[in-house]
């Protein structure tokens, strides 16, 4: 049962462009969401959060949405450069604050 | 750099040997989270301790796993009579708790011969 899906494995962008990264929950009780940045051989890294009483969080050159209503969020980054090049992980939390992951998207931003 | 690290960075063992792997968040972490990923998943919950009470378990954690945070500090997370499917990497996270994020660790990648 998968509470968190990223139905996209892979995304490639061209640099400078907008990469959209989506995410779609199924556990109403989620009331936190958060996007890490994963690279080979290291662990993932803290990107950004939202919290369910926001539709929107901006850091930067990432922006996170949320669409309760859909059960989704996504993760804008504008404009894209080469070092975007990682896999995205969306995950969310209830009370237990323990983390349930998506499966990931690979970004590759081209040159 | 999280400042959690995790020791050792791989672990190559014969199955039915018992593996032990430590993790040290930073002193504001009072919350310390384990999490096992394999290849082409995102990382699945294990266990959470609040300082040094392990307040929940998932059923992923069987009775031949076990983790301890003595005094608050590090964590050791030990697994018993290995089996393949332990084959993983497992991921420690410190949160300061609340709605701060977790921040994980660089993992310990566990291999089963």
């Amino acid at each position: 049962d998968q509470q968190v899906k990223q139905n996209s494995p892979s995304l490639s962008v061209q640099e400078g462009r907008i990469s959209i990264l989506n995410c779609d929950y199924t556990n109403s009780m989620f009331d936190y969401f958060l996007w890490y940045k994963k690279y080979p051989a290291e662990g993932p890294t803290f990107l950004i959060s939202i919290s369910s009483i926001k539709d929107k969080n901006e850091d930067g050159r990432f922006t996170v949405f949320l669409n309760k209503s859909a059960k989704h969020l996504s993760l804008h980054i504008v404009p894209s450069q080469p070092g975007d090049s990682a896999v995205y992980f969306c995950a969310a939390t209830g009370s237990a604050r323990q983390l349930t992951f998506g499966s990931g998207t690979q970004l590759t931003v081209l040159p | 750099d999280t400042g959690v690290s995790q020791d050792p960075r791989h672990k190559i063992t014969k199955r039915g040997q018992n593996v032990t792997f430590r993790c040290d968040p930073i002193s504001e972490h009072n919350r310390l989270y384990w999490y096992r990923q394999t290849l082409g998943q995102g990382p699945e919950f294990l266990t959470y301790f609040q300082n040094e009470a392990q307040l929940e378990k998932s059923r992923l954690l069987s009775d031949r796993f076990s983790a301890e945070r003595p005094k608050g500090s590090f964590s050791t997370l030990e697994i018993q009579r290995t089996e393949q499917g332990d084959s993983a990497m497992y991921l420690c996270a410190g949160s300061r708790g609340g709605n701060q994020p977790q921040h994980f660790g660089d993992g310990t990648r566990l291999s089963i011969l």
